[in-house]
């Protein structure tokens, strides 16, 4: 079956902290994963996109890490800021598919960044 | 948001109306899907639409209609027989529907639908 895990939950972390955020994933054939920053009451933006030969992928100060072997992704955020106060979603891809059934979306990680 | 835009952003329903939500875009995208959002679980699939005058269900599309007579629109219609529609909606759309690196999901704002 095809899953995304994502843990933890939930993540409190105190500004200028740095934090790691997992996902697991059991979804083949394997396309390509996006780690996705949403705000609490608006749509999700994508932060980075990895494909199978990629290992890590930087923005800005989130840095996305992929073993496609062990099929599982992080998310590293350096010197967090208030603003990184968001849930985190991964989301993977199926290869060789048409139409829209070729997402699966983790439940999310949220953190919270306080002062 | 992407040049996708949502309205309303909130929006509350008494039980057995009928209530259309609305999805724009500008980005001349081909296709555009609606996702329904619970607290707690991932984002699950209601509609989604390949092309003008097309669309398919996914996986929860029992009490939604849908459709695209333009290319810019995808107006979700949620009907007195979905039995829990209380949730927050998100409208993307994308270049094409297959999913590859060069091929976001780019994501509206959200509606917020709440059931008095």
């Amino acid at each position: 079956k095809n899953q995304v895990e994502q843990s933890p939950q939930s993540l409190i972390i105190l500004e200028g902290k740095n934090c790691t955020l997992q996902c697991n994933y059991t979804v083949s054939p394997f396309s390509n994963l996006r780690w996705y920053k949403q705000d609490t009451g608006r749509g999700p933006v994508s932060l980075t996109i990895m494909t199978f030969s990629e290992n890590t992928k930087s923005n800005g100060r989130y840095t996305a890490t992929l073993d496609a072997d062990t099929k599982q992704s992080s998310l590293h955020i350096t010197a967090s800021q208030l603003s990184d106060s968001a849930s985190y979603i991964c989301v993977v891809s199926l290869s060789d598919q048409t139409g829209a059934n070729n997402l699966f979306f983790g439940t999310g990680t949220r953190l919270t960044v306080i002062p | 948001d992407g040049g996708i835009t949502q309205s309303p952003k909130y929006l509350f329903r008494k039980e057995g109306q009928n209530v259309t939500l609305s999805c724009e875009q500008n980005l001349n995208h081909d296709a555009m899907y609606w996702y329904r959002q619970d607290p707690g679980q991932g984002l699950r699939l209601i509609y989604y639409s390949q092309i003008v005058n097309d669309f398919q269900k996914g996986d929860i599309a029992e009490g939604y209609s849908v459709s695209r007579e333009k290319k810019e629109s995808f107006p979700l219609t949620v009907t007195s027989a979905q039995k829990n529609p209380t949730a927050f909606y998100l409208c993307a759309s994308s270049i094409h529907s297959i999913s590859t690196v060069y091929n976001e999901q780019f994501f509206g704002p959200g509606t917020r639908l709440t059931v008095l």
